[in-house]
């Protein structure tokens, strides 16, 4: 089994439509979550992180954790074509001097004008 | 707004060369990354570095491969003798201190072609 799993579309959604991005892991160690966009070519860029379980909100962004599930989600409100890239999920332990992220495979996400 | 860089953004090299790959982290962040994507795979830790260190390296980080900061502000990445395989987007990351590891700021990357 994956240590992360990321459907990796691609989706295609409406402008103003509502992206529901999700992964699922295996290793129930992983306590931090992170959200990454990544526009062709480009370096990941840092969305959001959550610590544990719980939801968090930042602007048009919301991230989810069930950890007893382990099962995160990033949804996007109000979907705008620049949001148009791949969301890569990206997690980590708290164990060890430090942080290696462990990636999921990436969502490629259209928005349509 | 501080971001890391990385040069050069494309390098080209023959199988067997060695390459290094130079990244300037932000300026004030303490530990330092090195993360490859091979075309169409995830992104893949290789290597962490604190201290003038090595913290952390995966299994792809063999002895082909070595990290330093040879000075306060460059953190570079060697391939002694390159494969084909080595074929990548390579990313440069860092982040600033040990209560924010996982917070990690990306460079743009560098794609390294073995030909």
């Amino acid at each position: 089994q994956k240590e992360v799993e990321q459907d990796p579309g691609p989706l295609s959604v409406p402008e103003g439509a509502i992206v529901s991005l999700n992964c699922t892991y295996s290793n129930s160690a992983f306590q931090y979550f992170m959200w990454y966009r990544q526009y062709s070519r480009k370096g990941p860029e840092l969305l959001m992180y959550t610590y544990s379980s719980g939801n968090k909100e930042d602007g048009r962004f919301t991230a989810q954790v069930d950890k007893s599930s382990k099962y995160i989600s990033l949804f996007i409100r109000d979907s705008q074509p620049s949001d148009s890239a791949t969301y890569l999920c990206a997690m980590t332990s708290t164990s060890g001097s430090a942080r290696q992220l462990t990636f999921g495979s990436g969502t490629q996400l259209t928005v349509l004008p | 707004e501080p971001e890391v860089t990385q040069t050069p953004s494309h390098q080209v090299t023959q199988m067997g060369q060695e390459v290094i790959l130079r990244c300037v982290p932000i300026s004030n962040h303490l530990y330092f990354y090195w993360y490859r994507q091979i075309l169409g795979q995830k992104v893949e830790f290789l290597v962490s570095f604190y201290n003038n260190e090595i913290s952390e390296k995966s299994e792809i980080f063999d002895d082909q491969f070595s990290v330093e900061r040879p000075d306060g502000s460059n953190f570079t990445l060697k391939i002694r003798s390159t494969k084909l395989e080595d074929s990548a987007m390579y990313f440069c990351a860092s982040s600033e201190d040990w209560r924010e590891l996982y917070e990690q700021y990306f460079g743009p990357g560098t794609r390294l072609t073995v030909t």
